[in-house]
């Protein structure tokens, strides 16, 4: 079945370092793509999406391209903050329902 | 837009009994869903109704599981015979049935911790 592969977390970086965590995909057909933010003690957040292969989605400095060639939907930010910090999700949509299938989800701290 | 709600944010129950969670999706979204999220996991999907439809159930829905959207606004999922393995986050999520594949909105959960 269809399936997501996400970085181990927790990633530990430096205010303004540069951010990539990865993402992988296992799909019969051409999903979409999506990156989720859940911040502490809230529900998810849509942070970008990206339908097609070569797509670039992109939304508060992150961007994440849809790389059919390589299974992958890496999620980067040139300079990141404290605000920043949360659990990052990797997901895909299946089936004419477009439920969602979810990666383990990558912990990012950012420290001052 | 005042988005997805969920209630109640926190339900503390002994082992065996029944709860009850409610979501209401944004008004003009007619597709539903429901996903259970477990420490340290992305979220699982559950159940999914179009309108007032359910449509497709996960094999995680045990017969203890029910779920309703009896007008195709709000939705409930009931959980009969609670077990410890039920204890989880409970999250909807809603959207709409435009072009192209419609970003799903989720709220922002309902805990359940079994005693």
């Amino acid at each position: 079945g269809n399936s997501v592969t996400q970085m181990e977390g927790p990633v530990t970086l430096s205010e303004e370092a540069f951010l990539t965590i990865n993402c992988t995909y296992t799909a019969t057909g051409y999903p979409s793509l999506f990156w989720y933010v859940q911040y502490p003690g809230e529900g998810l957040q849509l942070l970008l999406k990206a339908t097609k292969a070569d797509d670039k989605g992109s939304n508060k400095g992150f961007e994440a391209t849809y790389r059919k060639e390589t299974t992958s939907f890496h999620l980067e930010k040139g300079s990141v903050q404290v605000s920043d910090s949360a659990v990052y999700f990797c997901a895909l949509s299946e089936g004419a329902t477009n439920k969602l299938i979810f990666g383990t989800g990558t912990l990012l701290a950012v420290q001052p | 837009d005042t988005g997805v709600s969920q209630d109640p944010r926190h339900k503390i129950t002994k082992r065996g009994q029944n709860v009850t969670f409610r979501c209401d999706p944004i008004s003009e979204h007619n597709r539903l869903y429901w996903y259970r999220q477990t420490l340290g996991q992305g979220p699982e999907f559950l159940t999914y109704f179009q309108n007032e439809a359910q449509l497709e159930k996960s094999r995680l829905l045990s017969d203890r599981f029910s779920a309703e959207r009896p007008k195709g606004s709000f939705s409930t999922l009931e959980i009969q015979r609670t077990e410890q393995g039920d204890s989880a986050m409970y999250l909807c999520a809603s959207s709409s049935t435009g072009s192209g594949n419609q970003p799903q909105h989720f709220g922002d959960g309902t805990r359940l911790s079994i005693l």
